[in-house]
């Protein structure tokens, strides 16, 4: 069975200081690592996917990277805008459906 | 383009009760998946469907049952509400079997009492 856990649970940061939210998952053949957004009360907003170990993708001030047991979304200079809970999903070679962590709830202070 | 529409935005329900939640994909999209996300936690994988056909079931009750009609809609209906079935139900859609990526609606927030 798939497993995502992330951590941690919640990040306050101050505007400007960079930090990393981390993704370790466990799934029999990785098919796509996914980074999703949720502001309070919505669906969640897609980032990016990741596929295989090594690869990395740019949004702004949001970078995620993959190895083969976790994936990190570095956020540079955050703005308060940036606050929302990001989530981490994975799927596998046998099924489409995605297995989600909890969440990171980030908080952004001006 | 729309992005993924779900209606109602908010249901309020007594136990017992019966419920049914809609969607509609993107255009172009024919893959719609529902999940049940509660307070504090990830969504969890309710059902995918795909050209009208069942192509992926998650851990619920028999109670929990969906359908795809050939616009590409989708509904879930939830018989014999319980407390526990309060949460935030969300639709996704993708391209076809062979993308992955999926995009959500804003959801439906379902309060039963």
């Amino acid at each position: 069975e798939d497993q995502v856990t992330q951590s941690p649970e919640a990040l306050r940061l101050q505007e400007g200081e960079s930090s990393s939210l981390n993704c370790s998952y466990t799934v029999s053949g990785l098919r796509g690592l996914f980074w999703y957004r949720q502001d309070p009360g919505k669906g969640p907003e897609f980032l990016f996917t990741l596929y295989s170990a090594g690869e990395e993708k740019e949004k702004e001030r949001l970078k995620a990277t993959l190895t083969k047991k976790e994936s990190f979304l570095h956020i540079t200079a955050p703005k308060p805008e940036d606050s929302a809970t990001y989530l981490c999903a994975v799927t596998d070679t046998g099924r489409r459906a995605l297995t989600f962590g909890s969440g990171t709830r980030l908080q952004v202070q001006p | 383009d729309a992005g993924v529409t779900q209606s109602p935005t908010h249901l309020i329900k007594t136990r017992g009760q019966h419920v049914t939640l809609r969607c509609s994909p993107i255009s172009g999209h024919k893959s719609v998946s529902w999940y049940q996300q509660v307070l504090g936690q990830g969504p969890q994988f309710i059902f995918q469907y795909y050209e009208k056909e069942e192509r992926g079931r998650g851990n619920f009750p028999d109670r929990f049952s969906a359908r795809q009609f050939p616009n590409y809609s989708s509904e879930l209906n939830v018989n014999a509400l319980l407390l526990g079935d309060s949460a935030l139900y969300l639709c996704a859609s993708s391209r076809d079997r062979g993308h992955y990526e999926q995009y959500f609606g804003p959801g439906t927030r379902l309060t039963v009492t």
